[in-house]
């Protein structure tokens, strides 16, 4: 079956920092890919995603790529910011558009001034 | 941009009690909406898929009589903890679908059952 790994948190930073939070997956065929960001309080949003192989995913200065070789869609970001702070979900999608997600255990992620 | 609510944000409710749980789309209309579940410290996990006017279709280890899913217009999905016990207790997500690549999540209900 599919499975996404990510890395455990918490993951605490200084603003400015260099973010890189890893991600791994399994699943057959060709999924798509997904990072999501929960701040507190509020549901899961959309951050970035990628639906095929090599495919760059960016959005607030966020990034991801899709690494088939490597079964892998790591999110970086060059500088946080506090704002930043938040937890992160990568998750994929096989199949068609009507298939629900499949998460990894989410990433809580501090950024301290 | 879309919004999905859901209520109540929380709940605490008797052992062998039933507890229903709204998903809303507040802006727009949604014919498939998912409905998760989410321990602490742990993933969400999907536990069915709701087509408007259509059953339900559950993940494989979900008990369908236990957790009723009505998906009754194009803006409601509603889910139904039956007869709940204390491993009920968790937190409940729903999503609705906007596009092939994209769904808008509500904010959660967390359910304690005593």
């Amino acid at each position: 079956g599919n499975s996404v790994t990510q890395m455990e948190g918490p993951v605490t930073l200084s603003e400015e920092a260099f973010l890189t939070i890893n991600c791994t997956y399994t699943a057959t065929g060709y999924p798509s890919l997904f990072w999501y960001v929960q701040y507190p309080g509020e549901g899961l949003q959309l951050l970035l995603k990628a639906t095929k192989a090599d495919d760059k995913g960016s959005n607030k200065g966020f990034e991801a790529t899709y690494r088939k070789e490597t079964t892998s869609f790591h999110l970086e970001k060059g500088s946080v910011q506090v704002s930043d702070s938040a937890v992160y979900f990568c998750a994929l999608r096989s199949g068609g558009g009507a298939d629900g997600l499949t998460f990894g255990k989410g990433t809580h992620l501090i950024i301290q001034p | 941009g879309a919004v999905v609510s859901q209520h109540p944000s929380w709940v605490i409710c008797k052992s062998g009690t039933s507890v229903k749980i709204e998903c809303r789309s507040l802006d727009f209309q949604a014919t498939t909406m998912f409905w998760y579940r989410q321990f602490p410290k742990q993933s969400l996990m999907l536990m069915a898929t709701s087509n408007e006017g259509s059953k339900a279709t559950y993940e494989q280890g979900v008990e369908k009589d236990k957790f009723l899913i009505n998906h009754a217009s194009l803006t409601l999905s509603t889910l139904t903890v039956t007869s709940a016990h204390p491993e009920d207790s968790s937190f409940y997500i729903c999503s609705a679908r906007v596009s092939s690549y994209e769904q808008y999540f509500g904010p959660g209900t967390r359910l304690t059952v005593t």
